[in-house]
């Protein structure tokens, strides 16, 4: 079955840090990617996308995102980090193929301390 | 924007009733999706739309639950004879209905408490 995992499940940065968030597919086809993420109190946005092309996919917010098929990866970054970026990260996988259904990860809440 | 829209925010019931929760997708936007999200994890996809159509369907709709578009335009989700083991964010999501994948766009949720 596919899997999508986020190995960091919290992750605490002062301001100006940079971010790295780690997240890997199982399944081998043709994948659609992305990051989602969830502000306290709001619903889930998105935040970048991945369908083909330029493996390395930048966002809204300063975010970018590369897509490594060999590894079957797609890590989410940043160079330096806001407060306002305390959320939660969701990384999501669509197999493609005619299918529409998205398979998410389990999150990664981000804590960044001013 | 009106983004989507669900009602309602919050469900509390008592096991072994009947709930239902609407979703109203962003206007113009043919599919529509269900997912169901617990403490500590992502949206699990539950059911998705093509119009008035149910394309896609998880293992994890059991026979209790049942969606609904009979208009391609609003959803309606139910569960009949709720158990414990229900209680979760309920997400409705949308996204235009051309071409291939498309981004989904999120309401905030139903989110289901069972007593």
């Amino acid at each position: 079955a596919q899997s999508v995992s986020q190995h960091n499940h919290h992750v605490i940065l002062s301001e100006a840090a940079s971010l790295e968030l780690g997240c890997n597919y199982s399944y081998g086809g043709t994948v659609n990617l992305f990051w989602y993420v969830q502000y306290p109190g709001q619903h889930l946005q998105l935040l970048l996308k991945y369908f083909s092309g330029d493996p390395l996919v930048k966002g809204i917010k300063g975010f970018e995102a590369e897509f490594i098929k060999s590894k079957f990866s797609f890590n989410l970054r940043k160079p330096s980090v806001q407060w306002s970026d305390t959320a939660e990260y969701f990384c999501a996988v669509n197999r493609g193929s005619g299918f529409q259904k998205l398979v998410f990860g389990t999150g990664t809440r981000l804590l960044v301390s001013p | 924007d009106t983004g989507v829209s669900q009602d309602p925010r919050h469900k509390i019931t008592k096991r072994g009733q009947n709930v239902t929760f609407r979703c109203d997708p962003i206007s113009e936007h043919n599919r529509l999706y269900w997912y169901r999200q617990t403490l500590g994890q992502g949206p699990e996809f539950l059911t998705y739309f093509q119009n008035e159509a149910q394309l896609e369907k998880s293992r994890l709709l059991s026979d209790r639950f049942s969606a609904e578009r009979p208009k391609g335009s609003f959803s309606t989700l139910e569960i009949q004879r709720t158990e414990q083991g229900d209680s979760a964010m309920y997400l409705c999501a949308s996204s235009p209905g051309t071409g291939g994948v498309q981004p989904q766009h999120f309401g905030d949720g139903t989110r289901l408490s069972i007593l």
